[in-house]
């Protein structure tokens, strides 16, 4: 079993939708949850950066985990075309730079017109 | 938070040369990250960089097939040696965000082993 599962999709949604990206771990050392953007052939942008359970809102994203239940999402509300891009889930014991973060494989998000 | 600039972007390679990728980040960290992402998996880390030691390797990778340099604060290279097409991959430098939290990175090398 991965550490990290992520819906690879590829999901479709149609523009102004709210889309729900979704990661679950099995480490519950995991403290420190992250969500990157990469767009094709560029590399991964940080979008938003989370520890503990609760929700995080950073204008149209919404970052959410649940430790009891191991779960992390991403909700992205009035999505746009310019959304479309592959989304990585990212969880680390602890920050600073002696941390090792664990990847999910990325959900691929079409925003359609 | 850091700019990093990675060269080269892309390359197609003979099997059995090397290919050395090399991350420019507009100010001093302290550590240095190299990835490998392969289609279908998650970004997966080779090893760390640290100024003036030796590279960290994670398990399942070696110093003798990617040799890496760190020689300042601002400059690192990686080294993928003897290449088969299994080394077919995008090759990504990292940087800690130290006020933000999380990494950036740069946009990767995209490599083909032919």
């Amino acid at each position: 079993q991965k550490e990290v599962e992520q819906d690879p999709g590829p999901l479709s949604v149609p523009e102004g939708a709210i889309v729900s990206l979704n990661c679950t771990y099995s480490n519950s050392a995991f403290q420190y949850f992250m969500w990157y953007r990469q767009y094709s052939r560029k590399g991964p942008e940080l979008l938003m950066y989370t520890y503990s359970s609760g929700n995080k809102e950073d204008g149209r994203f919404t970052a959410q985990v649940d430790k009891s239940s191991k779960y992390i999402s991403l909700f992205i509300r009035d999505s746009q075309p310019s959304d479309s891009a592959t989304y990585l889930c990212a969880m680390s014991n602890f920050t600073g730079t002696a941390s090792k973060l664990t990847f999910g494989t990325g959900t691929r998000l079409q925003v359609t017109l | 938070s850091a700019v990093i600039s990675q060269k080269p972007s892309r390359d197609i390679c003979q099997r059995g040369t090397s290919l050395t990728i090399q991350c420019q980040v507009d100010s001093q960290v302290t550590m240095m990250f190299w990835y490998r992402q392969q289609p279908g998996q998650s970004l997966t880390l080779i090893a760390t960089a640290n100024q003036g030691s030796e590279a960290t390797y994670e398990s399942g990778f070696v110093i003798d097939k990617f040799p890496i340099s760190r020689p300042n604060l601002t400059f690192s290279t990686l080294t993928v040696s003897n290449m088969s097409p299994e080394d077919s991959s995008i090759y990504l430098c990292s940087v800690e965000v130290v006020r933000e939290g999380g990494y950036t990175f740069g946009s990767g090398t995209r490599l083909t082993v032919v």
